[in-house]
């Protein structure tokens, strides 16, 4: 199946908000509540910061919260801090009759 | 706290079989409910996911790459392995191994391990 769709680079200025799309179809983000947003420093492994499309894991701020509408989902990171500046990936299940998770290409967050 | 640790060659010729292993602690491999995964990521680009292994034995490969990797675990070690034949420069990566919950959702990472395919 196709990556999930994500805008290359977004930016903000320490304490606004911004928000990453993650768009695919029927098929994965819009057929599953089971969305999953990783924060990957430059050299580090990704982290989990959502899961079940808006559930934060233990230890992630709140600042970090997810959304969904249809077949796009939404990562919103408000209060930006200096140390939100990462890559950003999506992953959708997309169901059990075939290889079933697919992720998306990535963000850029530069935080000016 | 769980912990995943990749070893393996980090140099590998073309043509050749790419192996590595992940060595899980503070946690049972054969936890239910869980699957276990590899993820790759090429220099400068997007995740990749390889495949993943369910303590039954149970295996899924992503669909590109099904015809040259083997994922197996080996529960008297907690361990599970990765094994990519024929590789070329493409194949050139840093390689995770994760823990992921039944629909996917990774929540452990190893600290990745950086494969060159090159002569």
């Amino acid at each position: 199946q196709s990556a999930l769709t994500q805008p290359r680079s977004v930016s903000g200025s320490p304490g606004q908000s911004v928000t990453i799309s993650c768009t695919g179809t029927s098929s994965d983000v819009g057929g599953y509540n089971y969305v999953s947003w990783y924060q990957q420093h430059p050299g580090k492994a990704p982290k989990l910061m959502i899961y079940d499309v808006s559930k934060r894991p233990s230890g992630v701020p709140d600042r970090f919260s997810g959304s969904k509408s249809g077949n796009t989902a939404s990562l919103t990171i408000s209060g930006l801090q200096a140390e939100d500046e990462a890559d950003y990936y999506c992953c959708s299940y997309a169901g059990s009759y075939t290889f079933d998770v697919v992720f998306g290409g990535g963000t850029k967050l530069t935080v000016l | 706290q769980l912990q995943l640790q990749e070893s393996g060659s980090g140099l590998v010729k073309p043509s050749q079989t790419l192996s590595l292993t992940c060595a899980v602690s503070g946690g049972s491999i054969s936890s239910g409910g869980y699957s276990w995964s590899w993820i790759r990521q090429p220099p400068g680009k997007g995740l990749e996911w390889i495949g993943y292994i369910y303590h039954s034995g149970s295996t899924y490969y992503n669909p590109s790459l099904k015809s040259r990797v083997t994922i197996s675990v080996d529960r008297s070690k907690n361990q599970f392995s990765l094994k990519l034949s024929s590789v070329t420069a493409a194949d050139t990566a840093v390689y995770y191994c994760a823990r992921a919950d039944a629909v996917g959702q990774l929540d452990y990472w190893g600290q990745g391990t950086l494969v060159t395919v090159s002569s």
